[in-house]
């Protein structure tokens, strides 16, 4: 089974400057996250989707930040525009999802986007 | 609030057993997790804990749960080179959607 699949693995952007990346879940996963990990800290969530409706985003940074889940397949996740703040490796995860008994309470990730903002 | 404090550094000797501890504030929380992060990857899910069970054995893994006192602990049992890592704890929100992580500890295996 193929995992968690993310593009691209590194970015360097200016500041003010805009970024997208862009996340494919596991097969078949209906609940997709992305997290914001900068270093040194856990990862923290940004926002939520369950299919192609959002679940949670609280914590994403609206006036910046903006994620689509179309299909409820993949997702994009952009910033618009980049702070320095914004340097962390931005790590997407799936979930089989609510109403898949036990297993919905596993998250799995992909390898991350490291972006660096300068 | 939800919060999860763990220890930032373990250093152990190959074949030594690790213990890896964290504290957590929600006393909801209904699942809590252990991931390993090694250098340059993403998380990977060792093993998590329903809230009604005090252990969970997987293979060298021993996991710990006392309830009343909020801490959780990871055992790694003849710890290897390999199980170098940052090890992050992690508990459900009380939505009960995404995790809440701690900081990570960073386990140094040395030969």
């Amino acid at each position: 089974e193929a995992g968690v699949a993310q593009s691209p693995r590194y970015k360097i952007i200016e500041k003010r400057q805009s970024v997208a990346f862009w996340c494919n879940p596991i097969s078949g996963h209906a609940t997709l996250y992305w997290y914001q990990q900068i270093l040194g800290q856990g990862p923290k969530l940004l926002i939520q989707f369950q299919n192609n409706g959002v679940v949670d985003d609280s914590q994403l940074p609206k006036d910046r930040f903006s994620a689509e889940r179309l299909k409820g397949v993949d997702s994009t996740l952009k910033i618009q525009p980049a702070k320095l703040e914004d340097s962390a490796v931005y790590l997407c995860a799936s979930s089989p999802g609510l109403l898949a008994g036990k297993s919905s309470y596993e998250q799995y990730f992909g390898p991350g986007t490291r972006l660096t903002v300068t | 609030g939800e919060d999860v404090e763990q220890s930032l550094f373990l250093s152990v000797r190959e074949g030594d057993s690790s213990v890896i501890n964290c504290t957590y504030t929600d006393s909801s929380s209904t699942y809590l997790y252990w991931y390993k992060q090694e250098p340059g990857a993403g998380l990977q899910l060792l093993t998590y804990i329903f809230s009604n069970m005090d252990m969970k054995q997987d293979q060298r893994l021993t996991v710990l749960l006392n309830k009343k006192d909020k801490h959780l602990s990871l055992r790694i049992a003849d710890t290897q080179t390999g199980d170098s890592a940052i090890y992050f704890c992690a508990e459900r929100n009380q939505a009960g959607t995404a995790l809440i992580f701690g900081k990570g500890t960073t386990l140094s295996v040395s030969s």
